[in-house]
């Protein structure tokens, strides 16, 4: 099956500084990709949803220039927790559509990546 | 807005030992309900799914019917193994195939011992 690879699975940071967390379709081009982040003992929420080569939509309740989100190729998102702080600290997982988010069958998630800020 | 609760885990169980994972949800319309699987170091995977009231999803020999009088969606397998450990997350969408807007429960954790 298809193959999403996140990069990287755990990362460990100081307060105030940036990270980049990609997302990577390995053997199909995602129009569309989708980041989500799960708080300890809480539901995976949606963040928000990029869509190659435009801007991408935020969900209610996320700051957009904290986390910033570039879908620059078919390929590849990136999204980055600017300024991070403790608070930040969360498991973010993304996902990428074969066919725009039409449907299930042809979403596929990354495996997640661990952030704690220290 | 729409919601999903599942039971708490983690659950540890014995290989061929009959598994339930609980799966409320909230929701103002009638959503199509989903579970996810992920197996350890692996991304989230579509494991079966119900678009409407009394549709039963099943797939590796797990089950799900989505009960709308109880708004339930509970995993069941019969005799589990231990190659099913593995984090289980219902979600709902409220679209009937869409996968924006996927709703998650906060997963459920299960290990099958030999």
């Amino acid at each position: 099956g298809a193959v999403v690879s996140q990069h990287p699975s755990r990362v460990i940071c100081k307060s105030g500084t940036s990270v980049k967390i990609e997302c990577r379709s390995l053997d199909f081009q995602a129009t569309t990709m989708f980041w989500y982040r799960q708080f300890p003992k809480q539901s995976l929420m949606l963040m928000a949803t990029s869509n190659e080569g435009s801007k991408a939509t935020y969900e209610q309740g996320v700051e957009k220039d904290k986390f910033l989100i570039n879908h620059a190729s078919l390929t590849l998102s990136t999204l980055t927790v600017t300024s991070a702080h403790p608070e930040d600290s969360s498991f973010y997982i993304c996902s990428a559509s074969r066919d725009r988010g039409r449907t299930n069958e042809k979403l596929f998630f990354g495996s997640g990546t661990q952030l704690s800020v220290l | 807005g729409d919601s999903v609760t599942q039971m708490e885990g983690p659950v540890t169980l014995s290989e061929e030992a009959f598994l339930t994972i609980n799966c409320t949800y909230t929701a103002t319309g009638y959503p199509s309900l989903f579970w996810y699987v992920q197996y350890p170091g692996e991304g989230l995977q579509l494991l079966l799914k119900a678009t409407k009231a009394d549709d039963k999803g099943s797939n590796k020999g797990f089950e799900a019917t989505y009960r709308k009088e109880t708004t339930s969606f509970h995993l069941e397998k019969g005799s589990v193994q231990v190659s099913d450990s593995a984090v289980y997350f219902c979600a709902l969408s409220d679209r009937p195939q869409g996968a924006q807007k996927l709703v998650f429960g906060q997963g459920t954790r299960l290990t099958i011992n030999p």
